[in-house]
């Protein structure tokens, strides 16, 4: 069946530093891509999305990467903080926007101070 | 104050017990989601609705039922035919034809 994944389930990063975190997804009719960030104990907080008809799509300090060739997507965090410690979640959507999100299993970062 | 809540936070109740998780929002949305979350894992969904008064089975629904008979409210109940009740359940909700999906607090269930 179709999937959202991710390659790395955890990772650790020093304060200052960028962070990179990869999602596969293999559902090529996906049109629709979304980024949660989970603390501890509490609900998802949304990040940035990014539709299909963008490559790249900047927030403040976050930037979301798609690359439809190869299925991939990346939420990169500039300038990392102690307060970017979480679990990261991508999400897709296929076809239609009434369809539920499909949630990969997220990944954890760890700021180091 | 606006936004999707859920009460309790925490909920403890004893095995066999039916229980219903409360899930509010005042932002208007037309579609509610209930999400199921085990320690480490994903979000599992357990059962959406699009509009009032209709609702679908997610991926999850086996041992849950749920109503949508206001826009603002989806309440869950956990009945005693789910074999592993004890998880954390997201509530998430959206505006028709809208792309971002917004969650809810949670309630942590506690089966003993």
């Amino acid at each position: 069946g179709e999937s959202v994944g991710l390659h790395l389930p955890t990772l650790s990063v020093q304060e200052g530093d960028n962070s990179i975190i990869n999602c596969a997804y293999s559902n090529s009719a996906s049109d629709y891509f979304i980024w949660y960030k989970q603390e501890s104990g509490k609900g998802p907080q949304f990040i940035i999305d990014i539709r299909s008809n963008m490559d790249k799509r900047q927030g403040q300090r976050v930037t979301v990467l798609l690359n439809k060739t190869v299925k991939h997507l990346s939420l990169q965090i500039a300038a990392t903080q102690p307060g970017d410690s979480a679990v990261y979640f991508c999400a897709e959507r296929a076809l239609s926007g009434n369809t539920p999100l499909v949630f990969g299993k997220g990944t954890r970062l760890s700021v180091i101070a | 104050d606006g936004g999707i809540t859920q009460s309790p936070k925490y909920l403890f109740r004893k095995e066999g017990q039916n229980v219903t998780l409360s899930c509010e929002q005042n932002l208007n949305h037309d579609a509610m989601y209930w999400y199921r979350q085990d320690p480490g894992q994903g979000l599992r969904l357990i059962y959406y609705s699009q509009i009032v008064n209709d609702f679908q089975k997610g991926d999850i629904a086996e041992g849950y039922s749920v109503s949508r008979e206001k826009k603002e409210s989806f309440p869950l109940t956990v009945t005693s035919a789910q074999k592993n009740p004890t998880a954390f359940y997201l509530c998430a909700s959206k505006l028709a034809g809208a792309d971002t999906q917004y969650f809810g607090p949670g309630t942590r269930l506690t089966v003993l």
